[in-house]
């Protein structure tokens, strides 16, 4: 069983809202990841950290910032919401990489308005 | 340019008989590969993985196939059961990429008992 919690897990918004997304994990991984998915797609890597105070863009281009101040938390932020935003957001963490498993939460599905 | 792509995007079989998903990828510089499998509302959970070195991995009902000439994968699930009924994500790393993972569009499997 996974370890990995997301908060909320169904978000629904208004245009130029500012929102946060929780990650938590309890599995002490240092590696921790965000991707997006719109439906029938692939997942894309927009945010990572190997650790605390360590955060890096991914692949896709986000308007989102994350931050990573504690081992478990890895939140991210949206500061003005809008509708190009609507899709599934999903955390990830793991231990070692190298084809070892992550871990997935159970992801945030948000609508913005 | 998607890097790992997954063609089909469903595939129906039969309770008893063998499911094979297909997988492939453009990056040669891919060290691993995993299969996730994913239920409507829950985030990815890990099934099997393969090292570049080998050519297949093993575990209970998944067999993961890799051709490395023709940068090709396939997951072969024997026999199929109905709660095997996802989508199958196909996901590749990088070694030096600490867990980064690109993953294809996903395949919808159907068993129908």
């Amino acid at each position: 069983e996974a370890d990995i919690y997301q908060t909320p897990r169904y978000l629904v918004i208004g245009t130029g809202k500012k929102i946060t997304l929780e990650c938590s994990q309890t599995m002490g991984h240092d590696k921790m990841y965000w991707y997006q998915q719109d439906p029938g797609m692939e997942l894309h890597l927009i945010h990572y950290s190997y650790g605390v105070n360590s955060t890096e863009k991914g692949d896709l281009s986000s308007e989102s910032t994350v931050s990573r101040i504690r081992t478990e938390h890895f939140p991210l932020t949206l500061e003005s919401a809008r509708p190009s935003h609507t899709s599934q957001y999903l955390c990830a963490s793991s231990e070692y990489g190298g084809g070892t498993e992550a871990f997935f939460g159970q992801g945030t599905r948000l609508t913005v308005v | 340019d998607q890097q790992v792509k997954q063609n089909s995007p469903s595939l129906s079989v039969q309770e008893g008989r063998i499911s094979i998903l297909n997988c492939d990828y453009t990056n040669s510089m891919f060290d691993y590969f995993l299969w996730y499998k994913k239920y409507p509302a829950e985030g990815p959970t890990f099934l099997i993985s393969i090292s570049s070195i080998k050519d297949k991995n093993e575990d209970g009902r998944f067999t993961v196939f890799l051709n490395k000439s023709a940068k090709h994968l396939s997951l072969h699930i024997v026999p199929s059961q109905p709660g095997d009924s996802a989508v199958y994500f196909c996901a590749a790393e990088d070694s030096t990429s600490y867990g980064k993972l690109t993953f294809g569009q996903g395949t919808i499997l159907t068993v129908h008992p």
